[in-house]
């Protein structure tokens, strides 16, 4: 069993719409949660971090539920930039970071 | 330059011969990695260092895999022998945090590699 799981879609979204998917992670001693977002042959790049108390950037929210050892994150307005694979990433408290296999969004216009 | 930078961007091998694969990490950043990524997959993780100590190298495929950063900077990874199974894109990534916990991770472009 993988350490961080993910649903891998695709998720098909119209634009405008909102959608939302989560990851669950296995190690409960992981300290730090991360969003990354990955273009089509590109390296991953950091959305967003994900903190205990939830967080918004613009359209996107994260929340993590650490008794249940899950992280969501949502989409509002999807625009068709949004488009990519989302990456799902737990860090212990060594820094070592692991992800998942990530979730596919495409908005549609 | 201000980001991790990796090299070569492609790398063309014939089934048996070695490689090195190398990393340059953003100056000061304690913490590198190393990613296997399979098209249509997220990375997998390879190996960690924080400065010069190798301290996970649970990921290695196979003992034809090894990896170094002598000086607490630069990386090289290098895989002898290699098969047909590890082309793959490969990610070097880097922070600023160590043991006192995760911060973000920059990812260099990453070196295709491809065996024939």
């Amino acid at each position: 069993r993988k350490e961080v799981e993910q649903d891998p879609g695709p998720f098909n979204v119209p634009e405008g719409a909102t959608v939302a998917f989560n990851c669950t992670y296995s190690n409960s001693a992981s300290q730090s949660f991360f969003w990354y977002r990955q273009d089509c042959r590109k390296e991953p790049k950091l959305l967003m971090s994900v903190y205990s108390s939830g967080n918004e950037d613009g359209r996107f929210t994260a929340q993590l539920n650490r008794a249940s050892q899950y992280i969501s994150l949502l989409i509002r307005d999807s625009k068709l930039s949004d488009s990519a694979t989302y990456l799902c990433v737990v860090g212990d408290s060594w820094g070592k970071l692991q992800f998942g296999a990530g979730t596919q969004v495409v908005v549609t216009p | 330059g201000a980001g991790v930078s990796q090299s070569p961007r492609y790398k063309v091998a014939k089934r048996g011969q070695d490689v090195a694969l190398r990393c340059d990490p953003i100056s000061g950043h304690v913490s590198l990695f190393w990613y296997q990524q399979a098209l249509g997959q997220g990375p997998e993780f390879l190996t960690y260092f924080q400065n010069e100590a190798q301290l996970d190298k649970s990921g290695l495929p196979s003992d034809r895999f090894f990896a170094e950063r002598p000086e607490g900077s630069v990386s090289t990874l290098k895989i002898q022998r290699t098969q047909q199974e590890d082309s793959a894109v490969y990610l070097c990534a880097s922070s600023f945090g160590g043991r006192q916990g995760s911060t973000e991770a920059f990812f260099g472009q990453g070196t295709r590699l491809t065996v024939v």
